[in-house]
């Protein structure tokens, strides 16, 4: 059985930092690109990063550019995002997804992400 | 990066049939076969209804179908039942490894 378990949110002041993890079972971790799409409150869904199955290739959506880093450790079956400058816009949960082709076919339960003073 | 089109709310009654649109551009729905659809309840963790445009993942319903025409797919569920009432979101590739998402449509069962 697929399991997508993330943790690592919770409360940040604007401008500080946080990392996120997901942890993957139940599938061949490095065979798979993977994602993170954030849902801010009351919003709708947000694409957010891609990461390849190597781990070299990444991308991210515009608003995160510079700010954020997504990484993966495939001897661990581990998945990351690692955000910095955090603004009161990206209050939101967090969802990690295994993204076979471009869709999303597995999802965890979410972390939530509040940025706050 | 701009978001794709839904109508903010679509109504039906058990039984019937609804459509959900999602309106994208010449950069990503016309582009490319690659829209996806989730359902997704309160409080939980949206779930993948169809995927390449009409694709069906395993054991998926088959009273939810998908289709394309130009910059605009569609999402049909038949058979309306109660449990069906949710959000629904749309989601096709934008090239360069990117994604984006409607901004989603909330289904009420009457």
């Amino acid at each position: 059985e697929v399991q997508l378990v993330e943790s690592g949110g919770g409360l940040v002041q604007p401008g500080g930092s946080l990392r996120l993890s997901c942890a993957a079972s139940g599938f061949t971790f490095g065979s798979y690109w993977m994602s993170w799409v954030r849902q801010a409150p009351g919003k709708g869904l947000e694409w957010v990063a891609n990461i390849k199955q190597d781990g070299i290739d990444k991308y991210y959506v515009d608003s995160v550019k510079g700010r954020f880093t997504i990484s993966r450790h495939n001897g661990k079956n581990s998945l990351y995002l690692e955000m910095n400058s955090l603004r009161d816009e990206d209050t939101a949960v967090y969802y990690c997804a295994r993204a076979p082709l471009f869709y999303f076919d597995y999802w965890g339960q979410g972390t939530l992400v509040t940025v706050s003073s | 990066q701009s978001a794709l089109t839904q109508p903010a709310s679509v109504s039906g009654s058990p039984g019937q049939s609804i459509t959900i649109s999602c309106t994208g551009t010449s950069s990503d729905i016309e582009s490319y076969n690659l829209v996806s659809w989730y359902q997704q309840h309160p409080g939980k963790a949206p779930k993948l209804m169809i995927y390449e445009d009409s694709k069906r993942p395993s054991g998926g319903s088959d009273r939810f179908s998908g289709s394309k025409s130009g910059k605009t797919a569609s999402l049909t569920i038949s058979g309306l039942q109660a449990e069906d009432e949710a959000d629904y979101y749309c989601c096709s590739y934008a090239g360069s490894s990117t994604l984006v998402f409607g901004g989603g449509t909330k289904l009420t069962v009457l």
